[in-house]
This record gives C-alpha cells, sequence and structure tokens, in this order.
C-alpha cells in the first residue's frame, strides 16, 4: 500500500462546477496536510494546509479531513480554466516528519 | 521575499556522466530539501537538511548520487555517474524550521535529461 494515494486522473468538469479532489494515507498519526497545486512544466505552490478534522475554508477552495478514514480531499468551487493543473496532495509522515507525496491528480476545467 | 534558487534550469548529459545542481534556499530557512520528480509522479524526498547537517538521506541512492550544504545556506546535489532512469526534474525546497507545521517552498527545479 503506498503511503498517500491519489486518483491520478484526468479529473475533467465544466466551468463553474465544484471539482473534487481525494487522497488517502496509511500513517495514522500524521498530523499535517497539505495540497499543493502544479502547473505543467512548473514546480508545485502551496495552496492549502489542513491539520484538524473537519472543514477549512480558503476562498473557492475548501480543505476536508477525516482522521479516523485517514482521507483528505480538496474541493474546488466556481472551477475555471485556470484551475487546469495537477493536484498534489502531501502528508506528513508522525515518525520524522517527512513529507510524502501522492502521484498527484490531473484536474482539467473546459470552458 | 526572493523564493528559493536553483541552476541550471535544463541540463542533458549522457550516461554515466556526472552532472551537479545548485539551490539557494529562502533567506533565514534552517531547512532545505532535495526532492526528485519523474514525470507522472509526486515529488520523492531525496535528502533534508537542518541548517548544514543531514536529518533524513534514507532514500537518497548513496552509491552515485551526494549532497553537501557548506554554512548553513547553499547546497548542491551531485550525480556520479547518471544513468537513465536519473532523468527528473529535481527539486529544492526550504523551509523556516523543522517542525510538522511547516510549510516548504519549492524552487522552479532543474530538468535532468540523460541520454
Amino acid at each position: 500500500q503506498k503511503e498517500v494515494e491519489q486518483n491520478s486522473g484526468p479529473l475533467s468538469v465544466p466551468e463553474g462546477a465544484i471539482a473534487s479532489l481525494n487522497c488517502t494515507y496509511s500513517d495514522r498519526g500524521s498530523q499535517s496536510f497539505f495540497w499543493y497545486r502544479q502547473y505543467s512544466g512548473k514546480s508545485p505552490e502551496l495552496i492549502m494546509f489542513i491539520y484538524s478534522n473537519g472543514d477549512k475554508e480558503d476562498g473557492r477552495f475548501t480543505a476536508q479531513l477525516n482522521k479516523a478514514s485517514q482521507y483528505v480531499s480538496l474541493l474546488i468551487r466556481d472551477s475555471q480554466p485556470s484551475d487546469s493543473a495537477t493536484y498534489l496532495c502531501a502528508v506528513r509522515l508522525n515518525q520524522g516528519g517527512k513529507l510524502i507525496f501522492g502521484q498527484g491528480t490531473e484536474l482539467s476545467v473546459k470552458p | 521575499e526572493a523564493g528559493v534558487a536553483q541552476s541550471p534550469r535544463y541540463k542533458i548529459i549522457e550516461k554515466r556522466q556526472s552532472v551537479a545542481f545548485w539551490c539557494n534556499p529562502i533567506s533565514g530557512h534552517a531547512t532545505l530539501y532535495w526532492y526528485q520528480q519523474i514525470l507522472g509522479q509526486g515529488p520523492k524526498l531525496l535528502i533534508q537538511f537542518q541548517n548544514n547537517g543531514v536529518v533524513d538521506d534514507s532514500q537518497l541512492p548513496k552509491d552515485r548520487f551526494s549532497a553537501e550544504r557548506l554554512k548553513g545556506v547553499d547546497s548542491t546535489l551531485k550525480i556520479q555517474p547518471a544513468k537513465l532512469e536519473d532523468s527528473a526534474v529535481y527539486l529544492c525546497a526550504s523551509s523556516l524550521e523543522r517542525v510538522l507545521r511547516e510549510t516548504q517552498y519549492f524552487g522552479p527545479g532543474t530538468r535532468l535529461l540523460v541520454l
């Protein structure tokens, strides 16, 4: 089992729709969870982090964390073509603090 | 605030040659990371420095890869000799401290192609 798993996609949504990106992790003791966005040919950029169970909202982005289910998700409301990118879920391991990335989910927002 | 700087941005070499990458972290950031990102995969940590000491190099192929961070600022990552499977983007990142909630900031990366 991979430490951090994401559907590779591509996930295609129409402009204005809600995009839902999912991530599961295996280290039950993990405390910190991050979502990075990576445009093609560019480096990852942080868009959200979440540490507590529940929802965290930042503009059009909502991160959701369920530690009991070892599940973290990212919702993008009112998706725009500029949101088309690969979204990387990253989990910081409790032991050693190493940041482990999933393989990323490619999102395509169609005008 | 200037971001993480890396050079070169692109490098093409033949297998068995050597190559070196340079990284300058954000000013004041004590922790520096080198990641390898193969096409279609997420970044994989190769080595992590806290100031000029190595914290984690468990996934660094030490028979061919080496890294150093002199004076706790700039860092270099070297591959010698390179293999075809080393073709990837090498990302440098830095963070203020090595704590669980600290955010890592990435540089633009160096794209390596080994022929």
